[in-house]
Order: structure tokens, then C-alpha cells, then sequence
């Protein structure tokens, strides 16, 4: 069956260190999505990608990038982690607009 | 960019009754209102969505209704059952404008 899967699940890291989060679909969807989930402020978007070699910031990017090199895959990185990244990330994917997102299973991220 | 509040934060019900969870957004160019549900430990799923051609929908127990005018959208779910217990997330989108903007999420607890 297709799927979206993350990895790590869990990460624990220090102040500082560049932090790669991997994110891997099997639908073939051009779209995929990095949001951070914090309470009180829902899900939030990091950055999007409609195809590849396409990405674009959303509303908190700041300290993060990706890159689409493949339809499959939308890799997260954190170049110099810092402790408000804390959080819990999830990447999605859809078809194409208006359209359901599916969801991965999401990584708990802890910056020490 | 589109603003999307969602209210009560938390709501707790007794099995059997009916849950409402109310939202409002800010731009009168959003025309996809999807619901997503998400239980502990998971990503979110969609459960059901509108777009702003019809005023309301219904898939079973669970109903959307959209008034645009007012700008707000509201999830019913009917003779609730524990496995209802979740949190809940709204979110709206408009062509043109394709990511999904969420609100910040209602606990929905089920008192059996």
C-alpha cells in the first residue's frame, strides 16, 4: 500500500547542530508539505513544494530549508538548531490542490 | 494572509450527545474548508470538507456547514461515540493561494 513515512520518529539533539528530518511518499504526489505542531497554535507551515526542484517558504521558515530532488522525498533540514525548534513536525502530501493532504505519523523533535 | 480561529479550544461531551466546533476566517477568497481529525500519537486525517458552492455536507454522523457571508464554518458530529474522542482541526484555502491554513485545534473528549 502507498504511504507516507518519517524518520526519525523521535530525535533529541543540542543547540546548534544542523538536523536533517526525512520525509518519503509513495503516491507520487507532487505536493508536499512541513508543518510544526505546537500547543495553542495548531499546525503551522514551514515549507511547501509543488514539484520538483520547486520549494517555497511558508509561514515559519525562518531557520529551516528543504529540497525536492525527487517526486518521493522532501527532506527538512535545521541549520543550526535552536530551542524554540522544539516541537513536533509532520509532513504531508496531496495530488494537487483542494485535495486531501495525507499525513506521516510525525517526529518528535528535542533541542537541548 | 488568511486567519483562521477555531473555538472551543476544549469540549467535552457525554456519549451520545452532539459536539459542534465553530471556526472563522478572515479572507473572503477562501473557498476550501477541509476538517481534519487527529488522534493521539498520529498525524491528522481528513474526515470531511467543503467547498464554498454548497452550504453544508454530510457523511454519516458528521456534518459541515459553510456560511460565507458571515465567514465561519462549523463541524456537527451526531450521537457521539468514544472513539470520537480526538482533536480536531479546521483549515481554509483559495485558488491561487493553494496551502491550507489551519486553526488551533479542539480536544474533543467523549465522557462514556
Amino acid at each position: 500500500d502507498a504511504e507516507i513515512t518519517q524518520s526519525p520518529r523521535h530525535k533529541i539533539t543540542e543547540t546548534g547542530r544542523q538536523v536533517t528530518l526525512a520525509c518519503h511518499q509513495t503516491w507520487n504526489h507532487n505536493n508536499m508539505f512541513w508543518y510544526r505542531q505546537d500547543l495553542g497554535h495548531g499546525l503551522r507551515l514551514i515549507h511547501y513544494s509543488y514539484g520538483v526542484q520547486d520549494t517555497n517558504k511558508g509561514e515559519v521558515s525562518d531557520g529551516y530549508s528543504v529540497s525536492r530532488s525527487n517526486t518521493e522525498d522532501l527532506p527538512l533540514t535545521l541549520e543550526s538548531a535552536a530551542s524554540s525548534q522544539t516541537s513536533v513536525y509532520f509532513c504531508a502530501s496531496s495530488v494537487a490542490a483542494y485535495n486531501e493532504q495525507f499525513f506521516g505519523p510525525g517526529t518528535r523533535l528535542t533541542v537541548l | 494572509g488568511e486567519n483562521v480561529e477555531q473555538h472551543p479550544s476544549t469540549l467535552s461531551v457525554q456519549e451520545g450527545d452532539s459536539a459542534v466546533i465553530k471556526c472563522t476566517y478572515s479572507d473572503s477568497a477562501s473557498n476550501y474548508f477541509p476538517w481534519y481529525k487527529q488522534e493521539l500519537g498520529k498525524g491528522p486525517q481528513l474526515i470531511i470538507d467543503i467547498r464554498s458552492n454548497v452550504g453544508e455536507k454530510k457523511d454519516q454522523r458528521i456534518a459541515v456547514t459553510l456560511n460565507k457571508t458571515a465567514k465561519h464554518f462549523s463541524l456537527h458530529i451526531t450521537e457521539t461515540q468514544p472513539e470520537d474522542s480526538a482533536v480536531y482541526f479546521c483549515a481554509a484555502s483559495h485558488f491561487g493561494n493553494e496551502k491550507l491554513t489551519f486553526g488551533t485545534g479542539t480536544r474533543l473528549t467523549i465522557i462514556p
